[in-house]
């Protein structure tokens, strides 16, 4: 079993929709839990980090952490064609040490 | 300010040619990073270097070899490419005390390994 689980889609949605994405892990060392949006033959970008447990919001977006079950969600509130990527969700336990990403679940949202 | 810079952008090698991938940062991070990132497989580090002058292995080093040249450049050689090394190849970098989440990432290279 790998450490970061996450169905990579793809997801199709309409615009306005509400996206949910997911990960699921086994280490329950992991505090930082982060979610990159990586366009289209682009380098991925942090759009969102959460230490330990709980919820983060920015926007549209809202970023949980459940470390009890070893899982997080993003959800996107009203998506957008832009918001059209793929989604990698990542992992760590401290500074100085190395990311572990998921395999990153493609969103296309049509407007 | 560039952020992370790569070069090649896209490269076609023979198999059992050699070639090196260059990656600068202008940022005065101290920790670099070279990922491959293949279909269905996500990202995968190959290679990092802490800080100026160290090297640790990642998932998949197998084939390549790094010099951290300087604190601003990290390059990724590929000494005899295989089939197996098609890929697409990100470099990244991260301060210290952001480095436990945030990587900011180059654009990339595509290589193709015929």
């Amino acid at each position: 079993q790998k450490e970061v689980e996450q169905d990579p889609g793809p997801l199709s949605v309409p615009e306005g929709a509400i996206v949910s994405l997911n990960c699921t892990y086994s280490n329950s060392a992991f505090q930082y839990f982060m979610w990159y949006r990586q366009y289209s033959r682009k380098g991925p970008e942090l759009l969102m980090y959460t230490y330990s447990s709980g919820n983060k919001e920015d926007g549209r977006f809202t970023a949980q952490v459940d470390k009890s079950s070893k899982y997080i969600s993003l959800f996107i509130r009203d998506s957008q064609p832009s918001d059209s990527a793929t989604y990698l969700c990542a992992m760590n336990y401290q500074a100085g040490t190395a990311l572990i990403f998921g395999k990153g679940t493609t969103l296309s949202v049509s407007s | 300010n560039a952020g992370v810079t790569q070069t090649p952008k896209f490269q076609v090698l023979k198999t059992g040619q050699s070639m090196t991938l260059q990656c600068a940062q202008d940022m005065n991070h101290n920790s670099m990073y070279w990922y491959r990132q293949d279909p269905g497989m996500g990202l995968r580090l190959i290679y990092y270097s802490a800080s100026e002058g160290t090297t640790d292995k990642g998932e998949v080093p197998n084939g390549y070899n790094v010099s951290r040249l300087n604190k601003r450049e990290f390059s990724l050689r590929l000494e005899s490419a295989a089939p197996s090394q098609t890929s697409v190849y990100f470099c990244a970098s991260s301060s210290w005390d952001t480095s436990a989440y945030e990587q900011y990432f180059g654009p990339g290279t595509r290589l193709t390994v015929t």
